[in-house]
């Protein structure tokens, strides 16, 4: 199947800091890459849809300014948590979805981030 | 809007008993339902989407419009079934793509 990794696996930070999480698709081209954020135990709530080559849509009550999301390429999408604040702390998920297809994404490993 | 209800946050069963993990859904249109399941430090993987009308390692689902249902279901529960396990909802349109999760059921399979 369809391979999706993150770097960093976890990442520790100061407050006010800025992170970049990569998410690469290995072997398929993603057109669309999806990030979301999960909390302990909770469901995944998207943040936003990224396709690439074009601006990221975000999900209501995101706020785009603090989470930047570029995707340059069909196979790396990244999010910048930036100004990073301990509330910001969370596993952040990324998926990758092929070109045509409708309904099937791949997922990543996450990323856990801690902000002090 | 859409929305998905998975009203158990835990299920516990022994190794043998029949399973069934609930999940409601709302939403106005025709709807894309799946199943992902998350294995103890794994990354989510789909386990099934009813259109295919699959069944993946023993786990059947089947979408009942009038209860806006899609209940999962296994008749024999193994200890390897224990996991997190997300209901899902793809509402196609402007939407297309986008996945809208329930909550999640932790289920544990006791020996």
């Amino acid at each position: 199947g369809a391979v999706v990794s993150q770097h960093p696996s976890w990442v520790i930070c100061k407050s006010g800091t800025s992170v970049k999480i990569e998410c690469r698709s290995l072997d398929f081209q993603a057109t669309t890459m999806f990030w979301y954020r999960q909390f302990p135990k909770q469901s995944l709530m998207l943040m936003a849809t990224s396709n690439e080559g074009s601006k990221a849509t975000y999900e209501q009550g995101v706020e785009k300014d603090k989470f930047l999301i570029n995707h340059a390429s069909l196979t790396l999408s990244t999010l910048t948590v930036t100004s990073a604040h301990p509330e910001d702390s969370s596993f952040y998920i990324c998926s990758g979805k092929l070109a045509g297809v409708r309904f099937e994404q791949f997922f990543g490993p996450g990323t856990r981030l801690t902000v002090l | 809007a859409q929305r998905v209800t998975q009203p158990e946050k835990l299920l516990s069963v022994f190794k043998g008993a029949p399973v069934e993990l609930k999940c409601n859904y709302s939403y106005s249109g025709s709807p894309e339902l799946f199943w992902y399941v998350q294995y103890s430090r794994q990354r989510l993987q789909l386990l099934l989407r009813h259109i295919s009308r699959e069944s993946i390692k023993g786990f059947t689902a089947d979408l009942n419009k009038g209860e806006t249902s899609f209940h999962l279901k296994k008749p024999f529960a193994q200890e390897e079934d224990s996991a997190m396990y997300y209901c899902a909802l793809n509402a196609g349109g402007t939407s297309y793509g986008k996945l809208t999760f329930g909550q999640g059921t932790i289920l544990t399979v006791h020996p």
